[in-house]
């Protein structure tokens, strides 16, 4: 089965434009997170998902960040309008809801803010 | 939230040596997990070990979920065991905010 599957894996973009992060978690996965890792701050929670429904958007830095997953097998993160202090690795993981409920994180996307 | 401590921040070994890397919680967690940062950046999961021991090839984790913590042992160290390992945890009173510490950094030499 394929693991959890990012694109782009590398975006590099102007300040002010719109940047969207994808993600495909594994199937049979009701769970979906995103998580930013930055040397100054490490690995930190976003955003995630159960079932599809947003329940713990508390980490998202500010306005400038949405994310959606309008079905069990996409999400996404989006960045409008982008900062050079949004440069980082945005990683998206997946696990199942109830039992065994270990993560599986994708490659990441290396965003560049210039 | 939780605090999770890891020590020591960085480790340098010979190859064929090795190694223990701790982990601390300040609160009582669940969903403890241990992963491999490569130098890639890829994270690839060592072991879920909520409590009790697991064994995998040189690798070995002990978690002790009384007393909060969680050990990393390597053993016969490679150069390709180099790389970040994190452990991350979900407090047993909070929701399911997998909580991550800082790091130890392994460099293993030739």
């Amino acid at each position: 089965d394929a693991g959890v599957i990012q694109s782009p894996r590398h975006e590099v973009t102007e300040m002010g434009q719109e940047v969207t992060l994808r993600c495909k978690p594994i199937s049979g996965h009701n769970s979906l997170f995103w998580y930013r890792q930055t040397m100054m701050r490490g690995l930190e929670l976003l955003i995630y998902f159960n079932n599809n429904v947003p329940i713990d958007d508390s980490g998202m830095p500010e306005d400038r960040f949405s994310a959606k997953m309008p079905n069990a097998s996409f999400s996404t993160l989006k960045i409008q309008p982008s900062e050079p202090r949004d440069s980082a690795v945005y990683f998206c993981a997946s696990s199942f809801l109830s039992g065994t409920v270990e993560q599986y994180f994708g490659p990441g996307t290396r965003l560049t803010v210039t | 939230g939780i605090q999770v401590e890891q020590s020591p921040p960085d480790l340098i070994l010979q190859e064929g040596a090795n190694s223990t890397l701790r982990c601390n919680f300040s609160d009582s967690v669940n969903n403890l997990q241990w992963f491999h940062q490569n130098p890639w950046g890829q994270l690839i999961n060592l072991f879920y070990i909520p409590s009790g021991t697991k064994q995998n090839g040189r690798l070995s984790a002990t978690t002790v979920a009384t007393e909060r913590y969680s050990l990393l042992y390597i053993s016969s160290s490679q150069t390709t065991d180099s790389g970040v390992y994190f452990c991350a945890g979900i407090s047993n009173f909070g929701n399911e905010k997998l909580t991550f510490g800082t790091g130890t950094r392994l460099t293993i030499i030739p």
